[in-house]
């Protein structure tokens, strides 16, 4: 059974860098075709996807966030990670990994983590 | 970009009811729909897929249709457990787009 499990810092400080990993058990993302990503949901509010990565380094970000995110992978350690810079108050919520689809799937999420809470305050 | 707009963004009913929400997309998307149940705290579960596609092991009480542009979720005789926040998807094209969320209650 595939899961997915996010960690890093739950504090940062305005103006920093966010940084989190997402530890991926029970399949490898070498060669697997298919994409994996990041979502946040703000407290009490909706889901917004971040941005998505193939094991090969091709990566799609949602468009709000393109020039302060970056998502990478590290096949070695089954994990991928996500970096948000230049954070502010609005970027306190929890953030999901997840498993997404492959071509046509690529935008469909199917497997996910549980999700950590971020909050950005000085 | 492709908006998604989901009603009611919150409903009362009781067990037993049927339920209905409905997601439109700001232009065509096929079925590239999907649908998802969230409980607090919890991550999002997928219900439905292409639309109507029931994920294996959720309930037949839910329900998917629709294409193109309007979709909706009946739960067609609502659980105990159903109680949550709903949201739909549309997977067809970049970028993805949740809808805001249907919050359903118990009367």
């Amino acid at each position: 059974q595939l899961q997915l499990q996010e960690s890093g810092p739950g504090l940062v400080k305005p103006s920093e860098t966010l940084s989190l990993t997402c530890t991926v058990s029970g399949g490898p993302i070498s060669s697997s075709p298919y994409y994996w990503g990041w979502v946040r949901q703000p407290p009490g509010k909706g889901l917004e996807w971040i941005g998505s990565i193939l094991y090969s380094g091709a990566t799609s970000y949602t468009p709000s966030l393109k020039s302060r995110v970056t998502i990478s992978v590290d096949t070695s350690k089954n994990q991928f990670s996500l970096k948000l810079s230049s954070v502010t108050a609005a970027d306190t919520a929890v953030y999901y990994c997840a498993r997404l689809g492959t071509g046509a799937w690529q935008y469909y999420f199917d497997y996910w983590g549980q999700g950590t809470l971020v909050t950005v305050s000085s | 970009d492709i908006q998604m707009t989901q009603s009611p963004s919150s409903l009362s009913a009781s067990v037993g009811d049927r339920v209905t929400i409905t997601c439109r997309a700001s232009q065509g998307i096929g079925d590239g729909l999907g649908w998802y149940q969230q409980k607090s705290g919890k991550a999002p579960k997928r219900l439905i897929h292409a639309a109507f596609v029931l994920q294996s092991g959720v309930p037949s009480r839910f329900i998917g249709s629709g294409s193109g542009t309007e979709f909706t979720l009946t739960i067609s005789s609502l659980q105990p457990e159903d109680f949550a926040t709903y949201y739909c998807l549309q997977y067809n094209s970049y970028p993805p787009m949740f809808g805001q969320g249907t919050k359903v209650e118990i009367k």
